[in-house]
This record gives C-alpha cells, sequence and structure tokens, in this order.
C-alpha cells in the first residue's frame, strides 16, 4: 500500500535559518506529491505540489524536488520566519487507487523563533 | 467564495449520544472527504464520495456512516459517540485529476466525555 514517512517533528530553528523538512514514500503507481500547511487552529493549506519525477514544486519561498530515484519529497526554505511556523504535511496521491484519495505523513511541527 | 464550509467548529459529547457534522462546498467538486486527525497521527481518512449517490468506506469507517444526496454537501454522522471518536475532523473536496490538490474545510474539533 501507499506511505508517507516525514521527519520527527518538532523542528525548532532561528529565524532566517534553512528549513529542510524530510520526506519519503511509498506509493504502487506514480504518484503526485504535495505539502500542506496547518497553522494553528485552522484546517490544511496547500503549499506546494509536483506531479512528475523532477518536477519542483515552488511557493511562498519554500520548494521540494520530486525524486523518484531515492522516493523523496523534501520540503526547504531558505530563510525561515517566524510566520512559518506551522505544522507541514507531505502528502501523495496515487492515481491508480481510484478516489483520488490522499495518503498523509504525520505532520512535522516547525517553530521559528526570534 | 466561501469554499468549503464544516458546522460546527466545536462540540462536546456524552458517550452514545449522536450527531452530524455538517460539510457543504461551492466549487462544484465532484470528490469530497472525511478525515480526522489525533495528535501525532496524521489525517486518517473516514469516508469519501466521488460523486452524489457514491460513498465508500476508507481508512477508519467504524462507528461513522456518511450520504451524499447532492455535490455539494457531504455529511458524517456518529451513531453511539464513544469517547475514542475525540478528535478534530476535516471535510475536504476536489475535482478530477491527480493535479488538484484538495480544499479543506476549518474543522470540527469533537470531545466525546
Amino acid at each position: 500500500g501507499n506511505s508517507v514517512t516525514q521527519m520527527e517533528g518538532p523542528v525548532t530553528l532561528s529565524e532566517e535559518a534553512f528549513l529542510t523538512i524530510n520526506c519519503t514514500y511509498t506509493a504502487t503507481g506514480y504518484p503526485s506529491l504535495f505539502w500542506y500547511v496547518q497553522y494553528p487552529g485552522e484546517g490544511l493549506q496547500l503549499l506546494l505540489k509536483a506531479t512528475k519525477a523532477d518536477d519542483k514544486g515552488s511557493n511562498k519561498g519554500f520548494e521540494a524536488t520530486y525524486r523518484k530515484e531515492t522516493t523523496s519529497f523534501h520540503l526547504e526554505k531558505g530563510s525561515v520566519q517566524v510566520s512559518d511556523s506551522a505544522v507541514y504535511f507531505c502528502a501523495l496521491r496515487d492515481g491508480t487507487g481510484g478516489g483520488n484519495k490522499l495518503t498523509f505523513g504525520t505532520g512535522t511541527q516547525l517553530k521559528v523563533e526570534l | 467564495n466561501a469554499g468549503v464550509t464544516q458546522t460546527p467548529k466545536f462540540r462536546i459529547l456524552k458517550i452514545g449520544q449522536s450527531m452530524t457534522l455538517q460539510c457543504t462546498q461551492d466549487m462544484n467538486h465532484n470528490y469530497m472527504y472525511w478525515y480526522r486527525q489525533d495528535p501525532g497521527m496524521g489525517l486518517k481518512l473516514i469516508y469519501y464520495s466521488v460523486g452524489a449517490g457514491i460513498t465508500d468506506k476508507g481508512e477508519v469507517p467504524n462507528g461513522y456512516n456518511v450520504s451524499r444526496s447532492t455535490t455539494e454537501d457531504f455529511p458524517l454522522r456518529l451513531e453511539l459517540a464513544a469517547p475514542s471518536q475525540t478528535s478534530v475532523y476535516f471535510c475536504a473536496s476536489t475535482s478530477a485529476g491527480a493535479n488538484y490538490g484538495y480544499t479543506f474545510g476549518s474543522g470540527t474539533r469533537l470531545t466525546v466525555v
């Protein structure tokens, strides 16, 4: 079956530090990959996506590259801000299963301090 | 431009009570989903629907029921609430095609005591 593994949190960084949140996946087909962000008390919001190998998704200074050879989709940002504090979820959608269902990782909490 | 609307935002139930969590979307999306979010566990799919009149079980359907009589609405029914159903519930929707992400509602925080 499909699965997504994310690095454990919480991750605590100082403002302007470099961020990496690791994500690896297992899928039966050729999945699309997503990063979602959840701010306190809110639902999940789509942050970025990639639909095929070597695609790079980017948004708001965050980026992630779909690496088929390492089955990874690591999230990076060059300089984090306090406002980036949130929980980040990696997810995949395998088009072979029907229903366009997403499989989520367990989430990684990011705390950015001044 | 409401997106996905969930009601209520908070609810406390006693063991054995029943309730319906409401979910409505105004984007004409065919696909709708119910997830529960537990601390450190990510999101688990409860039920989903690929269109009006069609529903199917996800990973954790026990204790829940759904219906989809219209494209817009996808209510989740809890019968005989149990403490294990204490969670945050999210409804989401999307269009067909693997390139689309989901649009999520803001969630319902349910406590069963």
